[in-house]
Protein backbone atom coordinates (compact mmCIF):
# COMPACT_ATOMS: atom_id res chain seq x y z
CA UNK A 1 0.00 0.00 0.00
CA UNK A 2 1.73 3.29 -0.63
CA UNK A 3 2.93 5.49 2.16
CA UNK A 4 4.13 8.92 3.06
CA UNK A 5 7.48 8.84 3.96
CA UNK A 6 9.59 10.86 6.13
CA UNK A 7 13.25 11.82 6.91
CA UNK A 8 14.61 12.08 9.12
CA UNK A 9 12.96 10.25 11.53
CA UNK A 10 14.92 12.18 14.55
CA UNK A 11 16.44 15.49 14.15
CA UNK A 12 18.78 17.14 16.91
CA UNK A 13 19.74 20.65 16.36
CA UNK A 14 20.79 23.48 18.50
CA UNK A 15 18.76 26.60 19.13
CA UNK A 16 18.86 29.26 16.55
CA UNK A 17 19.93 26.70 13.85
CA UNK A 18 17.88 26.11 10.59
CA UNK A 19 16.05 22.41 9.69
CA UNK A 20 14.66 20.91 7.14
CA UNK A 21 12.27 18.14 7.26
CA UNK A 22 11.03 15.93 4.08
CA UNK A 23 8.64 14.17 2.91
CA UNK A 24 7.35 12.18 0.09
CA UNK A 25 3.40 12.03 -0.01
CA UNK A 26 1.81 9.54 -1.95
CA UNK A 27 2.53 10.01 -5.71
CA UNK A 28 -1.53 10.93 -6.82
CA UNK A 29 -2.49 13.06 -4.21
CA UNK A 30 -2.73 16.81 -4.31
CA UNK A 31 -3.22 17.93 -1.03
CA UNK A 32 -0.27 18.05 1.50
CA UNK A 33 -0.25 18.74 5.23
CA UNK A 34 2.00 19.33 8.09
CA UNK A 35 0.84 18.85 11.68
CA UNK A 36 3.04 18.62 15.25
CA UNK A 37 2.76 16.73 18.27
CA UNK A 38 4.29 18.32 21.42
CA UNK A 39 5.25 15.23 23.66
CA UNK A 40 1.67 14.93 25.70
CA UNK A 41 -0.14 16.99 23.81
CA UNK A 42 -2.71 17.14 20.82
CA UNK A 43 -1.59 16.93 17.50
CA UNK A 44 -1.88 20.12 15.90
CA UNK A 45 -2.10 21.61 12.56
CA UNK A 46 0.35 23.61 11.06
CA UNK A 47 -0.42 23.69 7.32
CA UNK A 48 -2.13 22.85 4.31
CA UNK A 49 -0.76 23.43 0.81
CA UNK A 50 -2.58 23.04 -2.66
CA UNK A 51 -1.62 23.79 -6.21
CA UNK A 52 2.08 24.72 -4.77
CA UNK A 53 0.43 27.51 -2.18
CA UNK A 54 -0.57 27.63 1.06
CA UNK A 55 -4.46 27.17 1.37
CA UNK A 56 -4.39 27.89 5.26
CA UNK A 57 -1.91 28.08 7.79
CA UNK A 58 -2.24 28.18 11.78
CA UNK A 59 -1.27 30.50 14.09
CA UNK A 60 1.49 28.46 15.44
CA UNK A 61 2.90 28.47 11.78
CA UNK A 62 4.58 31.90 11.92
CA UNK A 63 7.39 33.48 10.07
CA UNK A 64 9.57 31.37 11.28
CA UNK A 65 8.66 28.66 9.20
CA UNK A 66 8.00 27.99 5.85
CA UNK A 67 6.85 24.94 3.36
CA UNK A 68 8.11 24.02 0.04
CA UNK A 69 7.27 21.12 -2.94
CA UNK A 70 11.16 22.02 -4.65
CA UNK A 71 9.81 19.20 -7.55
CA UNK A 72 7.33 16.63 -7.77
CA UNK A 73 7.85 14.28 -5.31
CA UNK A 74 9.04 16.07 -2.19
CA UNK A 75 6.92 18.51 0.04
CA UNK A 76 9.57 20.03 2.73
CA UNK A 77 8.74 22.32 6.15
CA UNK A 78 11.57 24.64 6.88
CA UNK A 79 12.25 25.85 10.41
CA UNK A 80 14.85 29.20 10.07
CA UNK A 81 15.85 29.72 13.72
CA UNK A 82 14.58 27.05 16.00
CA UNK A 83 13.71 27.81 19.48
CA UNK A 84 13.40 25.25 22.19
CA UNK A 85 8.90 25.22 22.17
CA UNK A 86 9.67 23.71 18.48
CA UNK A 87 10.82 20.42 19.82
CA UNK A 88 8.10 18.05 18.55
CA UNK A 89 7.03 15.52 16.40
CA UNK A 90 6.39 16.32 12.64
CA UNK A 91 4.18 14.66 11.12
CA UNK A 92 3.39 14.81 7.26
CA UNK A 93 0.04 14.31 5.57
CA UNK A 94 -1.35 13.82 2.29
CA UNK A 95 -4.79 13.76 0.78
CA UNK A 96 -6.20 12.92 -2.78
CA UNK A 97 -7.09 15.46 -5.25
CA UNK A 98 -11.25 15.78 -5.57
CA UNK A 99 -13.11 16.04 -2.47
CA UNK A 100 -9.94 16.99 0.28
CA UNK A 101 -12.19 17.62 2.79
CA UNK A 102 -13.95 14.33 2.48
CA UNK A 103 -11.01 12.47 1.87
CA UNK A 104 -8.79 10.75 4.43
CA UNK A 105 -5.72 12.17 5.26
CA UNK A 106 -2.48 9.68 5.02
CA UNK A 107 0.03 10.30 7.85
CA UNK A 108 3.66 9.33 7.75
CA UNK A 109 5.54 8.12 10.84
CA UNK A 110 7.02 11.81 12.00
CA UNK A 111 10.23 13.43 12.13
CA UNK A 112 10.91 13.84 16.47
CA UNK A 113 12.76 17.37 15.89
CA UNK A 114 14.80 18.24 19.30
CA UNK A 115 16.24 21.47 19.78
CA UNK A 116 18.87 21.88 22.90
CA UNK B 1 -13.95 27.41 20.60
CA UNK B 2 -13.85 24.24 18.46
CA UNK B 3 -12.97 21.08 20.80
CA UNK B 4 -12.54 17.91 20.19
CA UNK B 5 -12.59 15.44 23.71
CA UNK B 6 -12.14 12.09 23.91
CA UNK B 7 -12.95 10.43 27.44
CA UNK B 8 -11.06 8.18 29.07
CA UNK B 9 -7.33 9.15 29.05
CA UNK B 10 -6.71 5.44 29.20
CA UNK B 11 -8.46 2.26 28.98
CA UNK B 12 -7.36 -1.58 30.12
CA UNK B 13 -9.92 -4.59 28.67
CA UNK B 14 -9.34 -8.33 29.03
CA UNK B 15 -8.54 -9.86 25.79
CA UNK B 16 -11.86 -10.41 23.41
CA UNK B 17 -14.19 -8.74 25.70
CA UNK B 18 -16.33 -5.47 23.17
CA UNK B 19 -15.55 -2.32 24.02
CA UNK B 20 -16.34 1.56 23.17
CA UNK B 21 -14.46 4.65 22.67
CA UNK B 22 -15.95 7.94 23.54
CA UNK B 23 -15.26 11.05 21.42
CA UNK B 24 -17.00 14.83 21.49
CA UNK B 25 -16.75 18.12 19.74
CA UNK B 26 -18.56 21.11 20.22
CA UNK B 27 -20.15 22.03 17.30
CA UNK B 28 -22.42 19.73 14.89
CA UNK B 29 -21.47 21.91 11.95
CA UNK B 30 -18.61 19.57 10.65
CA UNK B 31 -17.30 18.31 7.05
CA UNK B 32 -16.47 14.83 8.91
CA UNK B 33 -14.86 12.81 11.53
CA UNK B 34 -12.29 10.64 11.71
CA UNK B 35 -10.98 7.93 13.95
CA UNK B 36 -6.92 6.95 13.75
CA UNK B 37 -4.80 4.77 15.46
CA UNK B 38 -1.16 5.84 16.80
CA UNK B 39 1.05 3.17 18.01
CA UNK B 40 4.13 4.73 19.78
CA UNK B 41 7.36 6.65 18.25
CA UNK B 42 4.84 6.07 15.10
CA UNK B 43 2.70 8.13 12.73
CA UNK B 44 -1.51 7.96 12.54
CA UNK B 45 -3.05 5.44 10.84
CA UNK B 46 -6.33 6.06 9.70
CA UNK B 47 -9.10 3.95 10.49
CA UNK B 48 -12.24 5.19 9.33
CA UNK B 49 -13.82 8.39 8.42
CA UNK B 50 -17.48 9.42 8.54
CA UNK B 51 -19.06 12.43 6.44
CA UNK B 52 -21.50 14.27 8.04
CA UNK B 53 -23.97 13.18 6.26
CA UNK B 54 -23.34 9.59 7.28
CA UNK B 55 -24.32 7.85 10.53
CA UNK B 56 -21.57 5.08 10.87
CA UNK B 57 -19.30 3.55 8.94
CA UNK B 58 -17.32 -0.11 9.35
CA UNK B 59 -14.34 -2.13 8.55
CA UNK B 60 -14.21 -5.75 9.67
CA UNK B 61 -14.03 -5.39 13.27
CA UNK B 62 -14.34 -1.70 13.92
CA UNK B 63 -17.68 0.12 13.80
CA UNK B 64 -17.81 4.08 14.29
CA UNK B 65 -20.56 6.05 14.78
CA UNK B 66 -22.12 9.31 14.78
CA UNK B 67 -24.54 11.88 16.29
CA UNK B 68 -23.92 15.54 15.21
CA UNK B 69 -26.78 16.57 17.00
CA UNK B 70 -25.28 15.55 20.42
CA UNK B 71 -21.81 16.03 19.01
CA UNK B 72 -20.77 12.58 19.56
CA UNK B 73 -18.95 10.00 18.05
CA UNK B 74 -18.18 6.33 18.93
CA UNK B 75 -15.70 3.68 18.10
CA UNK B 76 -16.92 0.04 18.40
CA UNK B 77 -14.08 -2.63 18.71
CA UNK B 78 -15.39 -6.27 18.53
CA UNK B 79 -13.57 -9.50 20.69
CA UNK B 80 -10.59 -7.00 21.36
CA UNK B 81 -6.60 -8.04 20.52
CA UNK B 82 -3.27 -7.26 21.95
CA UNK B 83 -2.43 -6.09 18.65
CA UNK B 84 -5.76 -3.36 18.92
CA UNK B 85 -2.87 -2.02 21.79
CA UNK B 86 -2.57 2.08 20.82
CA UNK B 87 -3.78 5.34 21.35
CA UNK B 88 -6.93 5.65 19.56
CA UNK B 89 -7.37 9.47 18.41
CA UNK B 90 -10.66 11.26 16.79
CA UNK B 91 -10.25 14.17 14.99
CA UNK B 92 -13.01 17.04 13.19
CA UNK B 93 -12.76 18.99 10.35
CA UNK B 94 -15.40 21.81 11.36
CA UNK B 95 -16.69 23.93 8.56
CA UNK B 96 -14.99 27.21 7.67
CA UNK B 97 -11.63 25.25 7.37
CA UNK B 98 -9.77 22.15 6.04
CA UNK B 99 -8.08 21.63 8.60
CA UNK B 100 -8.28 18.22 11.42
CA UNK B 101 -8.83 19.25 15.44
CA UNK B 102 -7.92 16.11 17.30
CA UNK B 103 -8.58 15.21 20.99
CA UNK B 104 -6.00 14.25 23.07
CA UNK B 105 -6.67 10.53 22.59
CA UNK B 106 -7.76 7.23 24.68
CA UNK B 107 -4.47 4.97 25.26
CA UNK B 108 -6.21 1.50 24.90
CA UNK B 109 -4.45 -1.20 26.53
CA UNK B 110 -5.81 -5.14 25.91
CA UNK B 111 -4.61 -7.65 28.54
CA UNK B 112 -4.21 -10.85 27.13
Amino acid sequence: EPEVTQTPSHQVTQMGQEVILRCVPISNHLYFYWYRQILGQKVEFLVSFYNNEISEKSEIFDDQFSVERPDGSNFTLKIRSTKLEDSAMYFCASSEAGDRIGSPLHFGNGTRLTVT
Amino acid sequence: KQEVTQIPAALSVPEGENLVLNCSFTDSAIYNLQWFRQDPGKGLTSLLLIQSSQREQTSGRLNASLDKSSGRSTLYIAASQPGDSATYLCAVVYFGNEKLTFGTGTRLTIIP
